[in-house]
Order: C-alpha cells, then sequence, then structure tokens
C-alpha cells in the first residue's frame, strides 16, 4: 500500500538560512510526488511536482524538490527562507491506478527573525 | 481565472446536530474532491466525483454523511447527525480531469467545531 512519511512535525529555520523538509515515500511503482503548502486557515497550493524525466524539480516560490528512487526519498528545498514562507507543508503521492493522492501528516516551518 | 469557492468559511455547531456546506470548483473541472483534514494531519479524501458520478467514497462514513453533485459542477457536502471527531477542515478540491497529471486546486476550506 502507498504510504507517505514526513518525519519532522516542525521545523525552525533562521530567515535567510537553506531549508531542507523530509519525504519518504512507499509505493511499488514510479510514483507521482507533490508538495503543497498551507498557510494558515487557507487551502493548499502547489508547489511543484514530478511524474517522469529530470529529478530536480523546480516549483514556485524558489521552491525546488529531488526525487531519489534508491531512498525513495522526494525533499523539498529553498536557499533562502523568507519569513512569508512560516506555513504547513505537505508531501502527497499519488498513483495512476486509482488517480488519488496519499498525504503526508505534514511539516510545519517555523521562520525565527 | 476564479478559484475554488467554498462556504462558509466557519461553522460551529452541538453535537447531533446537522450541517451543510457548499463547494463551487473552477470552471470546466470535471474531477471534485472532498476531504476531511483533522488538526495536525493531512487531508483524507471522502469523495472523489468525475462530473457528476462518484468514482470513490470508500472512506466517507455513509451513516452520516452525504454528497452530491447533481448538474456536474456545484457540490454539496452534508453531515447528519454530526459527531465531536467530526471537528476538522473540510476541504474542497477540483482538478480538470481525474489523471494524476492534472493538479488539484483546493478552496479555503471549511472549519467544523463541534459542541
Amino acid at each position: 500500500a502507498q504510504s507517505v512519511t514526513q518525519p519532522d512535525i516542525h521545523i525552525t529555520v533562521s530567515e535567510g538560512a537553506s531549508l531542507e523538509l523530509r519525504c519518504n515515500y512507499s509505493y511499488g511503482a514510479t510514483p507521482y510526488l507533490f508538495w503543497y503548502v498551507q498557510s494558515p486557515g487557507q487551502g493548499l497550493q502547489l508547489l511543484l511536482k514530478y511524474f517522469s524525466g529530470d529529478t530536480l524539480v523546480q516549483g514556485i516560490k524558489g521552491f525546488e524538490a529531488e526525487f531519489k528512487r534508491s531512498q525513495s526519498s522526494f525533499n523539498l528545498r529553498k536557499p533562502s527562507v523568507h519569513w512569508s514562507d512560516a506555513a504547513e507543508y505537505f508531501c502527497a503521492v499519488g498513483a495512476d491506478s486509482n488517480y488519488q493522492l496519499i498525504w503526508g501528516a505534514g511539516t510545519k516551518l517555523i521562520i525565527k527573525p | 481565472e476564479a478559484g475554488v469557492a467554498q462556504s462558509p468559511r466557519y461553522k460551529i455547531i452541538e453535537k447531533r446536530q446537522s450541517v451543510a456546506f457548499w463547494c463551487n470548483p473552477i470552471s470546466g473541472h470535471a474531477t471534485l474532491y472532498w476531504y476531511q483534514q483533522i488538526l495536525g494531519q493531512g487531508p483524507k479524501l471522502l469523495i472523489q466525483f468525475q462530473n457528476n458520478g462518484v468514482v470513490d467514497d470508500s472512506q466517507l462514513p455513509k451513516d452520516r454523511f452525504s454528497a452530491e453533485r447533481l448538474k456536474g459542477v456545484d457540490s454539496t457536502l452534508k453531515i447528519q447527525p454530526a459527531k465531536l471527531e467530526d471537528s476538522a477542515v473540510y476541504l474542497c478540491a477540483s482538478s480538470l480531469d481525474n489523471g494524476m497529471n492534472q493538479p488539484q486546486h483546493f478552496g479555503d476550506g471549511t472549519r467544523l467545531s463541534i459542541l
């Protein structure tokens, strides 16, 4: 069965520092992988997605993620965070078999001034 | 383009009462999803529509939850009667079609509190 693990419930980073949020998945075939961001009181916004091809994916707001099949990971990165990046980040995996997304529990990003 | 619209934004009811949520997807989007997001968790799919037909409702507690999308456009989700564990944010999302290459677009959700 598909599953997604985000090991960090929350992460605190200083403004201007680099960021890496971890995501590990369990799926038998090549998955469809997504990162979404949720600001307080709002719905989820797609940051980036991986379907195939280049394993380094660029997204909106300066985010990127790298698909590593050997590690079953799809970690999200940003070289320099801004206070406006404070939000909750969700990793999700999807499959062609049912067109549904399985979601991780989320990582809350806290930015220190 | 206009995004996914949901109403109300907040709702407070007592247990055993009924409540309904409304969702208007992005124009032209065939697929509509209702999710339940409990505090501290990721979204959990309740029901997925393709036009006016149900694709999957395997995680919908059908003894108390119901949903419809009669004309294949907007949708309502109802809870009757509500239980304390139904306190959550209810998110509606839509996509152009149900393929994995079609991203889901989310509304801002309805935050439901059960007293």
